[in-house]
């Protein structure tokens, strides 16, 4: 089974804070995608990656960046957290080729409060 | 843009129950179509993944339908259980990554 790690299920951090979401998966697949989800407004798609030292922004990328230095493992960083980044991140993961084709897998996501 | 809409967002059955849950969307230019099952403060678990090609998908009391001509897919669900109350959420990727509705959320009662 497809296993991603998301190295926090809670966190709090206070306003103007860099902060680092962790994601793992151990299928050796390709495409990482970041996600928060948000009562009302349903997940929305932060920045996704289909390779190494590769990415792209999805539809709300301000605010936040990432890396991808190795296949497995996938950051999400605030540069200065807001309280408006307070929300629930979810990661997930999905083979090689177009992302169509193949079906994502997510982690258990990272309940973020921001003080 | 593509749009989502998942009606209704709340549904509450007895046990036993046959449901349908409904996902439209407005662009037929998809790739496939994807409906998660997501558990109170968890993730998401696919339940099933429909290649635009083709007309439907089945994994054991489920069976999920894609009608791209009318922007439609629906969710049945056979005799419904207690164990089946979540949100379920449907996705569409087309030229860009997954498109999520807002979900609707079963509770089914013993």
């Amino acid at each position: 089974d497809v296993k991603v790690t998301q190295s926090s299920r809670y966190l709090v951090k206070r306003t103007g804070e860099k902060v680092f979401l962790e994601c793992v998966q151990d299928m050796d697949h390709e495409n990482m995608f970041w996600y928060r989800q948000d009562p009302g407004l349903g997940l929305r798609l932060i920045y996704f990656s289909y390779d190494v030292k590769m990415k792209e922004k999805g539809d709300i990328p301000e605010g936040y960046s990432v890396s991808r230095e190795k296949k497995e493992r996938f950051s999400l960083i605030l540069e200065s957290a807001s309280t408006n980044q307070t929300s629930m991140y979810l990661c997930a993961s999905s083979l090689e080729g177009s992302w169509s084709n193949q079906p994502q897998h997510f982690g258990d996501g990272t309940r973020l409060s921001i003080l | 843009k593509q749009e989502v809409t998942q009606i209704p967002a709340a549904l509450s059955v007895p046990e036993g129950e046959n449901l349908v849950l409904n996902c439209s969307f407005t662009d037929s230019a998809i790739y496939n179509l994807q409906w998660f099952r997501q558990d109170p403060g968890k993730g998401l678990t696919s339940l099933l993944l429909i290649q635009s090609s083709q007309r439907e998908q089945t994994s054991g009391r489920l069976n999920a339908s894609l009608d791209k001509s009318s922007g439609r897919s629906t969710l049945y669900i056979a005799a419904s259980q207690p164990g089946d109350s979540a949100t379920y959420l449907c996705a569409l990727s087309g030229n860009t990554p997954l498109v999520f509705g807002k979900g609707t959320r079963l509770s089914v009662i013993a």
